[in-house]
């Protein structure tokens, strides 16, 4: 199947800092997610992205669609303790596979306070 | 409230003997899907439903079937588990698969295939 890279696959940090992770594939995806898992539960959807070039933001996050539609990053900016969780991207292919969803391998944040 | 139910939420078993993990979602989505996470690889699509009597493969179908004979149900069957089937399985939902990425999850399935 499809893979995505996700890197960096760990950050520790300390509150207030600004974050920054991406996502890479070796093919274009017509749409862009990120998702964020607290411990525990099944994740949830932080930001959608639709359109190459597209940035879009959701309070203190940022996600920006590649141009090259093969990459996307997700930044966090003056993080605080809640952020803590694992951050994951997906992309979606589109066409006759817009029903299938590929998720990176995710990254473990930790904050600090 | 709108949620995706999974049962059971734990579940420890020997190879060979089928079992089923439910999924349920109250919201009349069309679309439903199931997961598995395992440690460093995310999370690989195993099977997926636009709607009613439609399924398609994911990333990882091998050793698993899905039925979708009703809109709020989407079972996940192992026929003959194995070890390697060990791991979290999500079950999750959206309106429908064309653009709607508002995908609610349940709370996860932890299998362990002894």
């Amino acid at each position: 199947g499809q893979q995505l890279n996700q890197s960096p696959q760990s950050m520790f940090i300390q509150e207030g800092e600004d974050v920054s992770m991406n996502c890479t594939s070796s093919s274009i995806f017509n749409t862009w997610l990120w998702y964020k898992q607290d411990p525990g539960e099944g994740p949830v959807l932080l930001i959608a992205l639709y359109k190459a070039g597209e940035l879009t933001s959701n309070g203190r996050l940022t996600a920006q669609f590649g141009i090259t539609r093969k990459d996307s990053f997700l930044n966090i900016s003056a993080s605080i303790p809640s952020d803590v969780g694992i951050y994951f991207c997906a992309g979606q292919l589109g066409g006759t596979s817009y029903g299938k969803l590929t998720f990176g391998q995710g990254t473990i944040l930790t904050v600090h306070p | 409230e709108a949620q995706v139910t999974q049962n059971p939420r734990y579940l420890i078993t020997v190879t060979g003997k089928k079992l089923t993990v439910t999924c349920s979602q109250n919201m009349n989505h069309e679309y439903m899907s199931w997961y598995r996470q395992d440690p460093g690889l995310g999370l690989r699509q195993i099977y997926y439903s636009m709607n009613v009597e439609v399924t398609d493969k994911g990333d990882v179908p091998e050793g698993y079937k899905v039925s979708r004979k009703e809109k709020r149900n989407f079972p996940l069957i192992l026929e003959s588990p194995s070890p390697n089937q060990t791991s979290l399985y999500f079950c999750a939902s959206s309106l429908n698969g064309q653009g709607a990425y508002e995908q609610y999850f349940g709370p996860g399935t932890r299998l362990t295939v002894t």
